[in-house]
């Protein structure tokens, strides 16, 4: 257990639909990491934050929006949804941007229909 | 863009070490070589990192080159449990807010 929790670990839902993906860092982490692994990408960093600010920026759609709230948590939010946003979708946290190790969350699994 | 280059796949027997190459041929000066690992479908996982000497840990060990253009991850006794995507990654010392993952290399451990 890392100790970063991802919420929900599964979600089926259509193709222009909205879905909210949620994660809690592991106690006393500032930064948080998004990132999509889908079969034919890999892992793809999506975006950083830290202390509630953006720190950097990866391959993250228009579509796509994340923030991070006051109590630390991150949401990533996914609009107008497509066949190929379908895709694991992990949160991972670290103690500062830059830290040695990032611990990552279990993953959130999205199909889109 | 990763600024490694690892082999898609590997085999080993289990009980046996387990060596991993990876070529970071651009590697700069204040760059770390690390590694993760990812066991199907769960998030990656650290292993271990070095700059420029060797390093060992309770999981593996790192050997960098001289002119640290390649490393190798070394598996001492590799167990089935050790099946996994490892990853092979250069970041900035301690200063890089993100870890740029590539393709890994595809470790299959046979009993």
């Amino acid at each position: 257990d890392s100790g970063v929790t991802q919420t929900p670990k599964h979600l089926i839902t259509a193709t222009g639909q909205r879905v909210t993906l949620r994660c809690s860092p592991r106690s006393g982490d500032l930064s948080v990491y998004w990132y999509q692994q889908s079969l034919d990408q890999g892992l793809q960093f999506l975006i950083q934050y830290y202390n509630g600010e953006e720190r950097a920026k990866g391959n993250i759609l228009e579509r796509f929006s994340a923030q991070q709230f006051p109590d630390l948590h991150s949401e990533l939010n996914l609009s107008s949804l497509e066949l190929g946003d379908s895709a694991l979708y992990f949160c991972a946290s670290s103690v500062a941007p830059g830290a040695r190790e990032l611990f990552f969350g279990e993953g959130s699994r999205l199909t889109v229909l | 863009d990763a600024k490694t280059t690892q082999p898609p796949s590997m085999d080993c027997a289990e009980g046996r070490a387990a060596n991993l190459p990876c070529n970071h041929s651009t590697i700069s000066g204040n760059e770390y070589v690390y590694w993760y690992r990812q066991i199907h479908s769960q998030g990656p996982q650290y292993i271990i990192h070095g700059l420029k000497n060797n390093e060992t840990n309770e999981m593996a060990s790192l050997i960098i080159t001289e002119d640290r253009k390649s490393s190798t991850l070394i598996l001492p006794h590799a167990t089935l449990r050790d099946t996994a995507v490892y990853y092979c990654i250069v970041r900035v010392g301690h200063k890089d807010d993100k870890i740029i993952f590539g393709k890994g290399t595809r470790l299959h451990i046979l009993p």
